[in-house]
């Protein structure tokens, strides 16, 4: 069936360093949507990108939707404590309006 | 605003017992879904609801799990009888319409003994 790949599954940063995580879906998406987790918390939705080739920042993070709507990446800037947790990528697919979910990328700061 | 309110928060029991999970989504929201969390699995859709109508139920492990929807704002998942390898949390979310954002309730950690 379709699905959304999500890679790494793990990133260790020293704080300030930056991070990046992909996701690759094996057929167009309706739209793709990114979530965080914190430590023992739940999903919290971030942002939602719709168009070919958009690209939305918030603070330090920027996202991007790829121009074939397959792809898409998460960058963080110069990581800070706050931003630890996992970052789930959901594509919507338009036959049922269901989201995939990506295996998620840990985002882990050195101490 | 009254975020999705699942109860109880945590959940420990033996094996064998029946074990029922709650939620409540956001006043308005059409669509509810229920997930499981575990770290060798992941986060799981078990199953969907649009307007209190199952619409995608093929993420439900085993005959052992039924969910129901009897009214906009109330929705059960039932595990009977339940597992150790039931034990995992459960998310309920809810969203306005299926393809929009997904706002999650704090979830239920469950330990089956």
């Amino acid at each position: 069936g379709q699905q959304v790949m999500q890679i790494p599954q793990y990133q260790h940063v020293q704080e300030g360093e930056d991070f990046t995580t992909y996701c690759n879906s094996s057929t167009t998406l309706s739209n793709i949507q990114w979530y965080k987790q914190r430590p023992g918390g739940h999903p919290v939705f971030l942002i939602q990108l719709v168009k070919s080739g958009e690209v939305k920042k918030q603070k330090r993070l920027t996202f991007q939707f790829g121009e074939a709507k397959k792809n898409s990446s998460l960058h963080i800037t110069a990581t800070q404590t706050t931003d630890v947790g996992t970052y789930f990528c959901a594509g919507l697919r338009d036959s049922n309006y269901q989201l995939i979910w990506g295996a998620g990328t840990k985002l882990i700061i050195k101490p | 605003d009254a975020g999705v309110i699942q109860s109880p928060r945590h959940e420990v029991t033996e094996m064998g017992q029946e074990v029922t999970l709650r939620c409540k989504p956001i006043s308005g929201h059409n669509s509810l879904f229920w997930y499981r969390q575990t770290m060798m699995r992941g986060l799981e859709l078990l199953i969907y609801f649009n307007n209190n109508v199952p619409i995608d139920d093929s993420g439900m492990p085993e005959d052992r799990f039924s969910a129901k929807m009897p009214n906009a704002s109330f929705s059960t998942l039932k595990i009977q009888p339940s597992e150790p390898r039931d034990s995992a949390v459960y998310f309920c979310a809810s969203s306005f319409l299926g393809d929009q954002p997904q706002h999650f309730g704090d979830g239920t950690r469950l330990s089956i003994l």
